[in-house]
């Protein structure tokens, strides 16, 4: 079965500071992508960043950086010098070559960014 | 250029009416999507297509169906809502080749109620 799982519900950060949300997956498959994306309170969902399971250097986008564990099936996401317009919920998701047409999003972590 | 949009944004029905949600893409995507989204849940997959003509069953297609008549545009359809498809519903669309099959761009995504 492929699954993501998000632990962190709700997350909070301060104005430029740092904050890591944490992603772990379950597949069988070797070869697979995986995303971060953001949704803020208009809904549209929006990609943050995007990683291939087959590359060992981390994606990095700007302020945000992924730490993948391929091992460890986790897959977190750093988000540096956090802006208010950071304020989303993000989700964690994975596609799989031999699952092409379908993603597995995790049930997401609302990140507040405080002023 | 307006990516994917998605028609209507809001819709109130009630049990056993039925409604169409259109989704459009003007970027040239072979396939197209559609998810249901319900609070502390990530996002589900309905149905999706991988072409003109084509259609396929996703994680929850029961009580929905799809038609892809156009490449441009793929319908959701509700014969008989129940409550229980409640839910704000986000199209998507990607290329056919790989790898940027994996990268999906969202629609602003469409919240429907069920009396």
């Amino acid at each position: 079965a492929q699954t993501v799982t998000q632990s962190q519900p709700e997350m909070s950060v301060q104005e430029a500071e740092t904050v890591t949300l944490s992603c772990t997956y379950d597949t069988s498959e070797s070869n697979y992508y995986l995303f971060w994306y953001k949704q803020p309170p208009s809904r549209q969902m929006i990609l943050v960043i995007r990683q291939e399971a087959y590359k060992q250097q981390n994606a990095t986008e700007n302020r945000f950086s992924v730490n993948f564990q391929k091992a460890a099936k986790s897959f977190s996401l750093k988000i540096s010098d956090s802006q208010l317009g950071d304020t989303a919920m993000y989700f964690c998701a994975f596609i799989t070559s031999n699952t092409g047409n379908q993603f597995y999003f995790g049930t997401g972590t609302s990140l507040t960014v405080i002023p | 250029n307006a990516g994917v949009t998605q028609t209507p944004k809001f819709r109130v029905l009630k049990t056993g009416q039925s409604m169409t949600l259109l989704c459009a893409q003007d970027m040239n995507h072979e396939y197209m999507y559609w998810y249901r989204q319900d609070p502390g849940m990530g996002l589900r997959l309905i149905h999706y297509s991988v072409g003109e003509g084509t259609t396929a069953k996703g994680e929850v297609p029961d009580g929905y169906n799809v038609s892809r008549l156009k490449k441009q545009n793929f319908l959701l359809g509700l014969e008989s809502a129940a409550p229980s498809q409640t839910s704000v519903y986000f199209c998507a669309s990607s290329q056919r080749t790989i790898p940027n099959r994996d990268t999906q761009y969202f629609g602003p995504g469409t919240r429907l109620t069920v009396l």
